[in-house]
């Protein structure tokens, strides 16, 4: 079965500084994706950054970027240069199997809520 | 480039009473997927469809849920006899074959 685990409940960062959101996971496949997810109050899921357990380099989209550390079943979202509309929710996810393989449904974690001081 | 549409965006519904709703996926996907959130968790899978086969059906999907795709285009989700527990945000998302979930903005059912 797989498991993710987003131990930080709440989360407060100044804008224009970097942040970290913790992500760790647990399966017993070999090959899976881990995905970050945001979600603003308003409800819909905005995909942000992808990472395939055999990618070795960690997976950055502007902003953000994926510190994966394999060993260590970790999968931690970076967002850089925090900005107001960073502030919401944020979701760690797993697939299991290749994304190209597999039917990809993902497993969620309970989230971090992102906020943003002026 | 129009995103995952679900409709409606909020219900308000009597216990026991059966709801539907719609997904619309982005036209070039085969893959959708509906996902149910409860206030302060993470989405749960529900169901999957590849074109208009449904492949995958969580334990969550009691027999009061059933899900349709014809014709592999848009999608349904019945609820029947509604329950307390049924309160819910029902998220669609659709993919390509090779590539991460777009999801909808959300169906937010309330159960009186």
């Amino acid at each position: 079965a797989q498991k993710i685990t987003q131990t930080q409940p709440g989360m407060f960062v100044q804008e224009k500084e970097a942040v970290t959101l913790d992500c760790t996971y647990d399966t017993s496949d070999q090959s899976y994706g881990l995905f970050w997810y945001k979600q603003p109050s308003s409800g819909e899921m905005i995909f942000l950054i992808y990472q395939g357990s055999y990618d070795e380099q960690n997976a950055t989209e502007g902003r953000y970027s994926l510190n994966f550390q394999k060993a260590r079943k970790s999968a931690n979202l970076v967002i850089s240069a925090s900005q107001l509309g960073d502030s919401a929710m944020y979701f760690c996810a797993m697939r299991e199997g290749p994304l190209g393989a597999s039917y990809g449904k993902l497993t969620f974690g309970q989230g971090t809520i992102l906020t943003v001081h002026p | 480039d129009t995103g995952v549409s679900q409709d409606p965006r909020h219900k308000i519904t009597k216990r026991g009473q059966n709801v539907t709703f719609r997904c619309d996926p982005i036209s070039e996907h085969n893959r959708l997927y509906w996902y149910r959130q409860t206030l302060g968790q993470g989405p749960e899978f529900l169901t999957y469809f590849q074109n208009e086969a449904q492949l995958e059906k969580s334990r969550l999907l009691s027999d009061r849920f059933s899900a349709e795709r014809p014709k592999g285009s848009f999608s349904t989700l019945e609820i029947q006899r509604t329950e307390q527990g049924d309160s819910a945000m029902y998220l669609c998302a659709s993919s390509p074959h090779d590539q991460p979930q777009h999801f909808g903005d959300g169906t937010r059912l309330s159960i009186l």
